[in-house]
């Protein structure tokens, strides 16, 4: 199994343009999640879904979008990229609901740059 | 103030040293969970427990429930022990892990 895979590595964005961070796990897991790392902080929550259709918001969902169309795919679109989108994105995902029971397996992450 | 509080922010050690983090929360909790971030910025689960005491190699994490507080043990450290360790709780209600904001451990040879 690959588990939870997330392309690209690495992106550099001028403002305002648009992009979708790709996140795609094989281990049949209902719960995904995304994250935003800044720089000495912890992780934040940016929308999580609970199965394929399913979507809500996390703590700091302005400026992104989420869609499920799949159990496996759980892309992060991101609309007129902004400076303080800069930061570190994990996807992940787990096997025992969203209320943290289940272990959380994470993909490599995402650096992305806005200039 | 925020709901899950690590200390120390930054440990320093010399290999073989026993080391100790330890993780407070504010809120009522299904489970807490340690991780382990590598310099190279990957994430991985280390420990998920919502009582008691669960070992891992050289790794013991601890809970108190009562007393809202874990600690992650490392014996016998080593330099590959160098990471960023993140603990985070899952709520008995709600949908979301609230992360601390990591200890950065850094283990000299």
């Amino acid at each position: 199994n690959a588990g939870v895979t997330q392309t690209p590595k690495f992106r550099i964005l001028k403002i305002g343009q648009s992009m979708t961070l790709q996140c795609t796990q094989d281990m049949n897991h209902n719960y995904m999640y995304w994250y935003r790392q800044d720089p000495g902080m912890g992780l934040k929550l940016i929308y999580y879904s609970v199965g394929a259709g399913i979507t809500d918001k996390g703590e700091v969902p302005n400026g992104y979008n989420v869609s499920r169309s799949t159990t496996e795919d759980f892309p992060l679109r991101l609309e007129l990229a902004a400076p303080s989108q800069t930061s570190v994105y994990f996807c992940a995902s787990s096997d025992l609901g969203t209320s943290g029971r289940g272990e959380q397996f994470f993909g490599p992450g995402t650096r992305l740059t806005v200039l | 103030k925020n709901e899950v509080e690590q200390s120390p922010q930054n440990l320093t050690a010399q290999e073989g040293e026993f080391i100790t983090i330890n993780c407070s929360y504010s809120v009522g909790i299904s489970a807490l969970h340690w991780l382990q971030q590598h310099p190279g910025g990957g994430i991985v689960s280390l420990f998920m427990l919502s009582s008691g005491k669960k070992k891992h190699g050289r790794l013991i994490a601890t809970i108190n429930i009562q007393e809202k507080h874990s600690s992650l043990h490392i014996t016998a450290s080593h330099p590959r022990d160098s990471a960023v360790y993140i603990c985070a709780v899952g709520r008995a209600s709600g949908s979301r892990l609230t992360f601390g904001e990591g200890t950065q451990l850094t283990v000299n040879p």
